[in-house]
């Protein structure tokens, strides 16, 4: 089965030290990967994603991911943690199945960055 | 462009009412989905539509609800009749496919329901 987990309910890091929110999946064949956050009250904002290329991808807000395809990984990342990062992160992988675009999103992660 | 646009923002009602939730697309996207998200099951895919043709609708809980896409700018997400448990907060995306590539789907804020 098709499926994308993310196992940390919570991530809690102190303004300013690097964050990483752990993403793994299980698809066949080549997928495409996002990150998506959410705000309170909000719907989902697009980060990133990865669709070839460069295992490094870069995203907005200084976010980054890199795609580990050995380890079925999409780890999101950033330098240096900002209050503001606060919020919740969903990992998505669309599954490469005849250009359908259905996206199958984990559970979400919890960042809470402390100042 | 204004992004995805849902109304209403907030539906309160009772067991019973018929309820529609509104979506209109980014001008131009070619695929239209709506998700379902609370707290127990996480973010669920309904339903989508490709040019305005419902293409997978697996994710839809029963057959109280019913989605319509009646041209490329207007969805909607009926729910006839409501039940308490029916209270999450519904999202509408969108995104264009260029060929074999797919895009990024962009939300709208959500629609937060309440059946009393």
């Amino acid at each position: 089965a098709q499926s994308v987990a993310q196992p940390e309910d919570q991530v809690n890091v102190a303004e300013g030290n690097p964050l990483t929110v752990k993403c793994t999946y299980s698809v066949s064949g080549n997928p495409y990967l996002f990150w998506y956050v959410q705000y309170p009250n909000r719907g989902l904002q697009f980060l990133l994603k990865y669709i070839t290329g460069d295992n490094l991808v870069k995203g907005s807000y200084g976010f980054e991911a890199e795609f580990n395809k050995s380890q079925t990984s999409f780890h999101l990342k950033k330098p240096s943690a900002l209050v503001s990062d606060s919020a919740l992160y969903f990992c998505a992988v669309s599954p490469f199945s005849g250009g359908y675009n259905k996206l199958i999103f984990g559970a979400g992660t919890r960042l809470a960055v402390h100042p | 462009d204004a992004g995805v646009i849902q109304s209403p923002r907030h539906e309160v009602t009772e067991m019973g009412q018929e309820v529609t939730l509104r979506c209109k697309p980014i001008s131009g996207h070619d695929y239209l989905f709506w998700y379902r998200q609370t707290m127990m099951r996480g973010l669920e895919l309904l339903i989508y539509f490709n040019n305005n043709v419902p293409i997978d609708d697996s994710g839809m809980p029963e057959d109280r609800f019913s989605a319509k896409m009646p041209n490329a700018s207007f969805s909607t997400l009926k729910i006839q009749p409501s039940e308490p448990r029916d209270s999450a907060v519904y999202f509408c995306a969108s995104s264009l496919t260029s060929g074999r590539i797919r895009e990024t789907q962009y939300f709208g804020p959500g629609t937060r329901l309440l059946v009393l």
